[in-house]
């Protein structure tokens, strides 16, 4: 099993819509979680970063993370087609830190 | 506003070559990492230094090694190119006080043929 577990998808959406990617996690350790987004050709870049449990919200994008339950998610409101993307979730111990595999979105015009 | 420079795009080597690749970060950070990105395997840390001269294994160092003499920069070396070392090299850097927010470099794909 995974340490991280991230489905690859492709997910494909209309402009407009409310996304919800997820990973899920075996270790109960992380103390620490982000998500990341990939265009084609390019590092990944950070969009979000937390430490607790519950919600944060940055803009269109909200992050949860839910340590009971080894979840977390990020949420796209009103997605747009520059949101087409890999998106990674990540999280880490200490200086280690583990990536999912991401997931692919399309957000059609 | 380039923060984080990885010395070239594309690289094509052959078997036994020995390889470098460079990154250069202008944001003072302490951490440094080196990743290989490959489909369906993700992110996986070769090397990390938090410190001038100061490395880390990752989870896949066998073929590989690092230099940071300066603060701002980190090399990897492969010593003697494979072709199972073709994939995608991104370089990271990140505060010591925020270990998970990286910054990326835009990636060196390297193939060896």
């Amino acid at each position: 099993q995974k340490e991280v577990e991230q489905d690859p998808g492709p997910l494909s959406v209309p402009e407009g819509a409310i996304v919800s990617l997820n990973c899920t996690y075996s270790n109960s350790a992380f103390q620490y979680f982000m998500w990341y987004r990939q265009y084609s050709r390019k590092g990944p870049e950070l969009l979000m970063y937390t430490y607790s449990s519950g919600n944060k919200e940055d803009g269109r994008f909200t992050a949860q993370v839910d340590k009971s339950s080894k979840y977390i998610s990020l949420f796209i409101r009103d997605s747009q087609p520059s949101d087409s993307a890999t998106y990674l979730c990540a999280m880490g111990i200490g200086w280690k830190v583990t990536f999912g595999t991401g997931t692919k979105l399309q957000v059609i015009p | 506003d380039v923060k984080v420079t990885q010395s070239s795009r594309y690289l094509v080597k052959r078997t036994g070559e020995k390889v470098f690749l460079e990154c250069v970060q202008d944001m003072d950070h302490e951490n440094m990492f080196w990743y290989r990105q490959d489909p369906g395997l993700g992110l996986r840390l070769i090397y990390f230094s938090y410190d001038v001269k100061m490395k880390e294994k990752g989870d896949i160092p066998e073929g590989y090694s690092v230099s940071r003499e300066k603060k701002e920069r980190f090399s990897l070396i492969l010593e003697s190119a494979s072709t199972n070392q073709t994939s995608m090299y991104l370089c990271a850097s990140s505060l010591l006080r925020d270990p998970g927010g990286y910054t990326f470099g835009s990636g060196t794909r390297l193939t060896v043929v």
